[in-house]
């Protein structure tokens, strides 16, 4: 069965741009979460959706934000980019999100110049 | 404030030989711990898990272990391959029954060299 699919897997944009990431769940996982990964922080929790709904929400700034389809695809967005978002984007799925396990996208690997 | 700490970021052991990556953490509240294993550019793959209502599993060469009392688990790996070579992460979650989460706490990993 098919994994989680994250596009792009690279993106070079400027400061103060806009970016746009795709997270495809796998088939029948209805949550979807996304991680930052920086050498300097590790992997931190950004956001979760569940059935469309925004469940819980990491310590990032409002320029992170996202959204869940019907289809459970889900799309972050980050604003008015700093150099500092530079970093490796996960998605991860899971079947419902209640302590089961979650499966990870390759990631999209921005970087912001 | 690093509610999961890995304090080795390395660790290298000899083909054969039985690999120990250890975790510690802060939040007594975690009731469900997990360990995945990272190559580079690539996501994390899910390893094995423990509830907090246990204290071991196994699953083939994998078992990990979990001391509640010392806010301790330690991710056991026999034997060793050189495939296994990679960064390894441990990871935590709250279960909220209000909201339900997946939001995993991660540690920051500790790269593991099994040499032939």
């Amino acid at each position: 069965k098919a994994g989680v699919t994250q596009t792009p897997r690279y993106l070079i944009k400027t400061r103060g741009q806009q970016v746009t990431l795709s997270c495809s769940p796998i088939s029948g996982h209805r949550s979807v979460s996304w991680y930052q990964q920086t050498p300097g922080q590790g992997l931190q929790f950004l956001f979760e959706y569940f059935s469309e709904t925004q469940r819980n929400k990491g310590n990032f700034p409002g320029r992170f934000s996202g959204r869940q389809f019907s289809n459970s695809r889900s799309e972050m967005n980050v604003s008015t980019l700093e150099l500092g978002d530079s970093a490796l984007y996960l998605c991860a799925s899971s079947r419902r999100g209640l302590n089961t396990e979650a499966f990870f996208g390759q990631g999209t690997r921005l970087t912001v110049v | 404030d690093q509610q999961v700490k890995q304090n080795s970021p390395s660790l290298s052991v000899q083909e054969g030989r039985i690999s120990i990556l250890n975790c510690d953490y802060t939040n007594s509240m975690f009731d469900y711990f997990l360990w995945y294993k990272k190559y580079p550019a690539e996501g994390p793959t899910f390893l094995i898990s423990i509830s907090s209502i246990k204290d071991k599993n196994e699953d083939g060469r994998f078992t990990v272990f979990l001391n509640k009392s010392a806010k301790h688990l330690s991710l056991h790996i026999v034997p060793s391959q050189p495939g296994d070579s990679a960064v390894y992460f441990c990871a935590a979650s709250e279960t909220n029954y209000g909201g339900a989460t997946n939001k995993l706490i991660f540690g920051t990993g500790t790269l593991l060299a099994v040499q032939p």
